[in-house]
């Protein structure tokens, strides 16, 4: 069975700096990979997602994520965070058939100060 | 487009009593879900559709049980709610293997 980790809780960052959120699957096969968005009391919102192709997938908001296959890593980055931008991120795997379900990480708070 | 929408937004219950959390989908989509979101646990699958007249367990099925109305419809109904239910619920549904979510209806039960 697939799993997420997402390493980091809850992670605090200027605004203006630069940003990494951590995502760390297991699967046996190519996964589909996703990173959803969900400021407070709101629904999740997709930023972007991995099929196949080209490793560095460009999303929404200006965030890109990078597939790493070797390190079963698909990490979030955004050059220069804004304000806006603070809330909670998931990264999410799916096996592959639109029969199943996503597994979610367990998230990680992004806090961003003025 | 509506996309995918769930009534109500909130509701108190009390231990024992029961409800119907209602998701419809506008899109044309054959699979629907159900998840719950709890803190620090991020969301997991309680029940999933992958077409009309089809449901199936997910990874926290017990004190649940759904009901695939038609293609549009996809309910969740608790029969006795327990304060372990108290959680935040979303429905999704998939195009091409992207889920896409519903505004969450937050449960609590007293």
């Amino acid at each position: 069975a697939q799993s997420v980790t997402q390493p980091d809780i809850h992670i605090t960052v200027s605004e203006g700096a630069s940003l990494e959120l951590r995502c760390n699957y297991s699967y046996g096969a190519t996964p589909y990979l996703f990173w959803y968005v969900q400021s407070p009391g709101q629904g999740l919102q997709l930023l972007l997602k991995y099929f196949s192709g080209d490793t560095l997938v460009q999303g929404i908001k200006g965030f890109e994520a990078e597939f790493k296959r070797s390190q079963s890593s698909f990490n979030l980055r955004k050059p220069s965070v804004h304000w806006s931008d603070a809330a909670e991120y998931f990264c999410a795997v799916g096996a592959g058939t639109g029969r199943r379900a996503l597994t979610f990480g367990s998230g990680t708070r992004l806090q961003v100060q003025p | 487009n509506a996309g995918v929408t769930q009534t109500p937004k909130f509701q108190v219950l009390k231990t024992g009593q029961s409800m119907t959390l209602q998701c419809a989908q506008d899109m044309n989509h054959n699979s629907m879900y159900w998840y719950r979101q709890d803190p620090g646990m991020g969301l997991r699958l309680i029940y999933y559709s992958a077409s009309e007249g089809t449901t199936d367990k997910g990874e926290v099925p017990n004190g649940y049980n759904v009901s695939r109305l038609n293609k549009r419809e996809f309910s969740l109904r608790l029969e006795s709610a327990a304060p372990s239910q108290t959680s935040v619920y979303f429905c999704a549904s998939t195009l091409q293997e992207t889920q896409y979510f519903g505004p969450g209806t937050r449960l609590l039960v007293l």
